[in-house]
């Protein structure tokens, strides 16, 4: 199973901050995905990234996928309580289909 | 895309016995995967289910205590069985088509 770490495991802001979180391994991926799960609900697919040096932007989150296809990350703008959730980063191996995900990172925005 | 849905949302089960956790797709899928999602931590994949072939199980995972059915292309099921307290957690079933989509969950509680 190819690791994925991803940091902060928790983070709490105020509405309107800007934050980064990160996504890293030490294998190569074909793919990275960024989930958000909600309490009570199951992951939802925010963006898929495929090519090294990737950029998509979604709204106010912005995704990156490393050069070297080894990490990624997720940066939101001017955050909102809508964005509380839990943000898991999941990465596709060179062989197989199952995902191997990160631990998440929990995040609250508070009004 | 795909919608998926899960029966039952949530049980609570007494020690030592069986819940039969039904995931439905609303279009035909071949690669179907369960997953677990124990209190706090991310996803770990439990088995690979393609319709067809018998179920593939990841390490720490057997097919007498998780039992997977596939008989067709839009239903699966995932029993677990001799329930202890360990086995409290979210299911989630997720399908393969072109990227990875999740069932909602069932909130199992063994009591």
């Amino acid at each position: 199973t190819q690791l994925l770490e991803q940091s902060p495991q928790f983070l709490s802001i105020q509405e309107g901050e800007n934050l980064t979180v990160y996504c890293n391994s030490s294998s190569v991926f074909s793919s990275l995905q960024w989930y958000r799960q909600e309490p009570g609900e199951g992951p939802v697919l925010l963006v898929t990234v495929v090519t090294g040096g990737e950029v998509k932007k979604l709204k106010r989150l912005t995704f990156q996928f490393g050069d070297a296809r080894k990490d990624s990350s997720l940066h939101i703008t001017a955050a909102q309580p809508g964005d509380t959730g839990l943000y898991l980063c999941a990465g596709e191996p060179n062989s197989g289909y199952a995902l191997n995900f990160g631990k998440g990172t929990s995040l609250l925005v508070t009004p | 895309s795909a919608v998926i849905s899960q029966k039952p949302s949530r049980d609570i089960c007494q020690r030592g016995t069986s819940l039969t956790i039904q995931c439905q797709v609303d279009s035909q899928v071949t690669m179907m995967f369960w997953y677990r999602q124990q209190p706090g931590q991310s996803l770990t994949l439990i088995a690979t289910a393609n319709q067809g072939s018998e179920a593939t199980y990841e390490s720490g995972f057997v097919i007498d205590k998780f039992p997977i059915s596939r008989p067709n292309l839009t239903f699966s099921t995932l029993t677990v069985s001799n329930m202890s307290p360990e086995d409290s957690s979210i299911y989630l079933c997720s399908v393969l088509t072109g990227e990875q989509y999740f069932g909602p969950g069932t909130r199992l509680t063994v009591t």
